[in-house]
């Protein structure tokens, strides 16, 4: 079974500082790799996307670093803020069946202290 | 524009009960899948379609059946539900499989199931 692995499973950081969350997976199909946010009570909600053939990409406080040959990526969350608390997933596609499908990481629970 | 709309929000089920868990979209999205979301176990895929009448399974469809007669709903169906199925339900859909930008996934806001 395909495998996306997240870590870490939970997090604490200051207002202001610099949370980083990875995520690692195996074989894929060459696609997307996006991170979703959840916040309590909601659906998750894709917060930012890469494509596999750049390296980095910002939006905002938010940056996904992607490393192809080490299959690996993840998620940079600058001068973080106590809105960000929240569950955040990565997420890789993969071929199967009639359709590629996302294959998501097990969560990484974020707490941002004020 | 309402997005992807689940029905019920919350239910409580006996073990050996059956019902059926809504979910419509209105983005005239070819794709629809259904996801369950156990604690700390990330969302794991039950089943999915690629359109109306194309169905598939995905990692963990035993105990679960779904049906696509429109491209706007997508039911899942508890047949003999049990505690194994206590979860929470999220039903999703994109337009295509394609590399796009706006090409998403949109979830619902979930669907909370206890079985007791």
């Amino acid at each position: 079974q395909q495998q996306v692995k997240q870590s870490p499973q939970s997090l604490i950081v200051q207002k202001g500082g610099i949370s980083i969350i990875n995520c690692a997976y195996e074989n894929t199909a060459f696609d997307y790799f996006p991170w979703y946010q959840q916040f309590p009570g909601k659906g998750p909600a894709l917060l930012i996307a890469i494509r596999p053939d750049v390296s980095e990409k910002k939006e905002g406080r938010f940056t996904i670093s992607f490393n192809k040959s080490a299959k690996q990526f993840s998620l940079h969350i600058m001068d973080s803020q106590p809105g960000d608390s929240a569950t955040y997933f990565c997420a890789a596609p993969i071929s199967s069946g009639s359709a590629r499908q996302l294959t998501f990481g097990s969560g990484t629970q974020l707490t941002v202290l004020p | 524009n309402a997005g992807v709309t689940q029905t019920p929000k919350f239910r409580i089920l006996k073990i050996g009960q059956s019902m059926t868990l809504q979910c419509t979209q209105d983005m005239n999205h070819n794709y629809m899948y259904w996801y369950r979301q156990d604690p700390g176990m990330g969302l794991k895929l039950i089943y999915y379609s690629v359109g109306a009448g194309i169905t598939d399974k995905g990692e963990v469809p035993n105990g679960y059946n779904v049906s696509r007669s429109t491209t706007e709903d997508f039911p899942l169906r508890l047949e003999l539900a049990a505690p194994s199925q206590t979860s929470v339900y999220f039903c999703a859909s994109r337009r295509s499989q394609g590399v796009s930008g706006a090409n998403v996934l949109t979830f619902g806001a979930g669907s909370r199931l206890t079985v007791l």
